[in-house]
């Protein structure tokens, strides 16, 4: 099975502030996923990727296939980027979780 | 722009009964999906679903889960006994095809049991 790991758990940071949540992965995927999850429980998909980077707006997404790793920045944070953020991987049908980074923006 | 949906939003059960757990794929998309998560903790995969039949399932798609897909548009989840640990929110997904695309979610159903 593989081992989807997220660092940090959780983050607080102030506006405007540059964020990093990394993920780590144990076993060779198709493709990874960030999701993102209001605290109405909703999730969101915000970029799939199996190479290189993805950038959507203020958020930026990389994936490193040989050190099986990814990181997903937002730059000049917002509190509504307040969210759980969830790295996920699949190797077949199913997605493999992550456990979530609980970001919190303060004004 | 289309979306997954999923009915009802919560559904509050007693333990042993059957519930039915419903969702409307993107129209265009050929696999679905249920995952859940459990209140505090991470979402799991449950099952996939590809031309009428499970493609893959986890350990947790036990004998007491069922998954169809009745007409062209619904996709149903069935727990046939529910268990006070079957509580959880439990998510659809739909993509247009198998890990090269993005899978889409719906709004979850939060399914209590007492």
């Amino acid at each position: 099975k593989n081992e989807v790991e997220q660092s940090p758990q959780n983050l607080t940071a102030q506006e405007g502030e540059f964020i990093t949540i990394n993920c780590s992965y144990s076993v060779g995927i198709s493709a990874l996923h960030w999701l993102q999850q209001h605290p109405g429980g909703g999730i969101v998909s915000l970029f799939m990727l199996s190479s290189g980077k993805k950038k959507h707006g203020r958020l930026i997404a990389t994936i490193n296939i040989q050190e099986k790793h990814s990181s997903l920045h937002i730059t000049a944070s917002h509190p509504r980027d307040s969210a759980v953020y969830i790295c996920a991987v699949n190797s077949g049908y199913a997605l493999n979780f992550g456990k979530g980074t609980s970001l919190l923006v303060t004004p | 722009e289309p979306e997954v949906t999923q009915t009802p939003s919560h559904q509050v059960t007693q333990m042993g009964q059957e519930v039915i757990l419903r969702c409307v794929p993107i129209s265009n998309h050929l696999y679905f999906y249920w995952y859940r998560q459990i209140l505090g903790q991470k979402v799991e995969f449950l099952v996939s679903f590809y031309n009428n039949e499970i493609s893959e399932k986890s350990e947790i798609f036990d004998d007491q889960f069922s998954v169809e897909r009745p007409d062209g548009s619904n996709f149903t989840l069935k727990i046939r006994s529910t268990k006070l640990e079957d509580s959880a929110m439990y998510f659809c997904a739909s993509s247009e095809a198998v890990s090269s695309y993005e899978q889409y979610f719906g709004p979850g159903t939060r399914l209590t049991v007492t």
